[in-house]
């Protein structure tokens, strides 16, 4: 089946410092989606992206869509307390309605 | 903002009782989803459901699971005979259109249900 490697599993960095992740994937996805969990909580979407190549920001973060469609990066500028979390990746495959999730990236943040 | 709703938040039981989880998806939304995320692990699919019935199913979606939608707001996963390794937090989730293509058919998930089995 489908799957998506994220990487790195796991990040402490100093806070205002840049965050980046990535997914990549042996096959090709439609959508990329990247989402965002805080504890005892369920995936927030940050940010949809739904065509080969395409950049798209919000706020602090920008998320491109590869443009061989089998990956996606993520990253967060200057980053705050509040980013702290488990970053989702999760793909969408033509005529699919299953997401594939990544590992997921674990954000920890040193003031 | 419209959000998805569980209930329970968290339920404990015991190995081989039945277990109902329970979820209202957004009111205009038509497409609904069960995934499942095991400690510490990836969230994974489960099943979709469309126009009252199953549209995409999962291995981990045995006989021991059932999704029903009893009325037009509710959305319920049913596990038959709980085993420990069903213990998991269980996200329901819903879209307004078939996932994909634009912004309208994003997933929209819930808080999650962890489910606890002894």
């Amino acid at each position: 089946g489908q799957q998506l490697n994220q990487s790195p599993q796991s990040m402490f960095i100093q806070e205002g410092e840049d965050v980046s992740m990535n997914c990549t994937s042996s096959s090709i996805f439609n959508t990329w989606l990247w989402y965002k969990q805080d504890p005892g909580e369920g995936p927030v979407l940050l940010i949809a992206l739904y065509k080969a190549g395409e950049l798209t920001s919000n706020g602090r973060l920008t998320a491109q869509f590869g443009i061989t469609r089998k990956d996606s990066f993520l990253n967060i500028s200057a980053s705050i307390p509040s980013d702290v979390g488990i970053y989702f990746c999760a793909g969408l495959i033509q005529g699919a309605q299953k997401l594939v999730f990544g590992q997921g990236t674990r954000l920890t943040i040193n003031p | 903002e419209p959000e998805v709703t569980q209930t329970p938040s968290h339920q404990v039981t015991q190995m081989g009782q039945e277990v109902i989880l329970r979820c209202v998806p957004i009111s205009n939304h038509l497409y609904f989803y069960w995934y499942r995320q095991i400690l510490g692990q990836k969230v994974e699919f489960l099943v979709s459901f469309y126009n009252n019935e199953i549209s995409e199913k999962s291995e981990i979606f045995d006989d021991q699971f059932s999704v029903e939608r009893p009325d037009g707001s509710n959305f319920t996963l049913k596990i038959r005979s709980t085993k420990l390794e069903d213990s998991a937090m269980y996200f329901c989730a819903s879209s307004e259109d078939f996932p994909g293509g634009s912004g309208a058919n994003v997933l929209t998930f819930g808080a999650g249900s962890r489910l606890t089995v002894l």
